[in-house]
């Protein structure tokens, strides 16, 4: 199976400030299916990204991704109060369906 | 618009049947030509695709779990299912259905632990 590694574990930053997440592949995902995940505490995952780059519905433009193949970053150019989350990277390409372990992000 | 609701008994037994359900409303799960997945999340962990099904009752499963679970559709009750026998400590999770993944939508979560 493919094995996506976040990195980092936490990231702690204030708002307004820039965060850059990433999710690394053991192996290249297909037709970069790669989705980022937020996920608040109680809260099913919210999707934010898919397609590698494409924002879903109703996500704000400081939210972008990047990359392909085996490297994946999600950038939040300036974080909102509401932005301090979980946030997983899924790969959705090969079977089996897998998700990262999850980059924390806090507030310092 | 979709929406889905999870359900079913929140303490399951070591070694007995996990048994859920996820209720489709909305629209048909027969008019819909996407997956329907099963996915869980243990507690203070990541989440773990279980599997999922199309209409059409065509199914694809994690080999994690070892052929333990089993995915299926309720047409005339619009809902799929999701059974994980033998279960043990490890299966306590909150387990998710989620529709057309990733896009989802997903649903709210239901929260099974296996304790005696």
């Amino acid at each position: 199976e493919i094995v996506l590694t976040q990195s980092p574990g936490t990231l702690s930053l204030s708002p307004g400030e820039r965060a850059t997440l990433s999710c690394r592949a053991s192996q290249t995902i297909t037709t970069d299916y790669l989705a980022w995940f937020q996920q608040k505490p109680g809260q099913a995952p919210r999707l934010l990204i898919y397609g590698a780059s494409n924002r879903a519905t109703g996500i704000p433009d400081t939210f972008s991704g990047s990359g392909s193949g085996t490297e994946f970053t999600l950038t939040i150019s300036r974080l909102e109060p509401e932005d301090f989350a979980v946030y997983y990277c899924h790969q959705y390409g090969t079977s089996p369906w897998t998700f990262g372990q999850g980059t924390k992000v806090d507030i310092k | 618009q979709l929406q889905l609701r999870e359900s079913g008994a929140g303490l399951v037994k070591p070694s007995q049947t996990l048994s859920l359900t996820c209720a489709v409303s909305g629209g048909s799960i027969t008019s819909n030509y996407y997956t329907w997945n099963w996915i869980r999340q243990p507690p203070g962990k990541a989440l773990e695709w279980i599997g999922y099904i199309y209409h059409t009752g065509s199914t694809l499963y994690n080999p994690s779990l070892k052929s333990r679970a089993t995915i299926s559709i309720d047409r005339s009750l619009n809902h799929l299912s999701l059974q994980l026998t033998s279960v043990t400590a490890a299966d306590t999770a909150v387990y998710y259905c989620a529709y057309r993944l990733p896009l989802g939508p997903w649903g709210q979560g239901a929260l099974v632990t296996v304790s005696s």
